[in-house]
């Protein structure tokens, strides 16, 4: 079964400090996972993807991840947040049926 | 720009009432998904189709319907709304055989 576990449900970071979310997986499927962001009403948005090529991986908004396969994890981190980074994040493997697995997400706060 | 559009953002109906969501995207991917996301929880897959092929997941109330008249346009329908189906209703796409989800700004829905 796929499962993906986002290890903190809320993270609060300084404005221009390092931003670390955490997420371990388990799937059968293709080697993707995702990350998406998601700002007050609004839809997903894709931040990064990993699909077997490069294990660090760099997306938009100067984030990037790091597949760790001996670990299951794929960490998502941003050297220096920035207030416009404060939303919900939400890591995502692939499912059965053309499907994806979301984690519970994190939700991150920035303070000034 | 390619994109995925919903309408209405925000939608208001009574208790009871039927009410209609609509979703159309000029991306020509094969699958489309509809999602539930309550306050600080991870979107919920009620459905997707697969081209023309329609995927209940187990868990879907007979409530909640769904049509594809055609690729680019998909409608939920929640027959009898219920105050419990209050959230955020997601719609998303992806190119058969890969797992990346484009998802649309999703549209409010308020029971009154």
């Amino acid at each position: 079964a796929q499962s993906v576990t986002q290890l903190d449900s809320h993270v609060s970071v300084s404005e221009g400090t390092p931003v670390l979310l955490r997420c371990n997986y388990s799937s059968s499927y293709s080697p993707s996972l995702f990350w998406y962001v998601q700002h007050p009403n609004k839809g997903l948005q894709l931040l990064l993807k990993y699909t077997s090529a490069a294990t660090l991986v760099k997306g938009i908004n100067g984030f990037e991840a790091e597949f760790k396969k001996s670990e299951t994890s794929f960490h998502l981190t941003k050297p220096s947040a920035h207030m416009s980074d404060a939303a919900e994040y939400f890591c995502a493997a692939p499912a059965a049926g053309n499907k994806l697995t979301f984690g519970g997400g994190t939700r991150v706060l920035v303070k000034p | 720009d390619a994109m995925v559009i919903q309408n209405p953002r925000y939608q208001v109906t009574q208790f009871g009432k039927p009410v209609t969501l609509s979703c159309s995207q000029t991306l020509n991917h094969n699958v489309m998904y509809w999602y539930q996301q309550k306050s600080s929880q991870a979107p919920k897959l009620l459905f997707h189709y697969y081209d023309k092929d329609f995927n209940n997941e187990a868990d879907t109330p007979d409530n909640f319907q769904s049509r594809r008249p055609n690729t680019s346009f998909c409608f939920l329908d929640i027959r009898s709304p219920g105050l419990g189906d209050a959230a955020m209703y997601l719609c998303a796409t992806s190119r058969k055989g890969l797992y990346e989800q484009y998802f649309g700004p999703g549209t409010r829905l308020t029971v009154t």
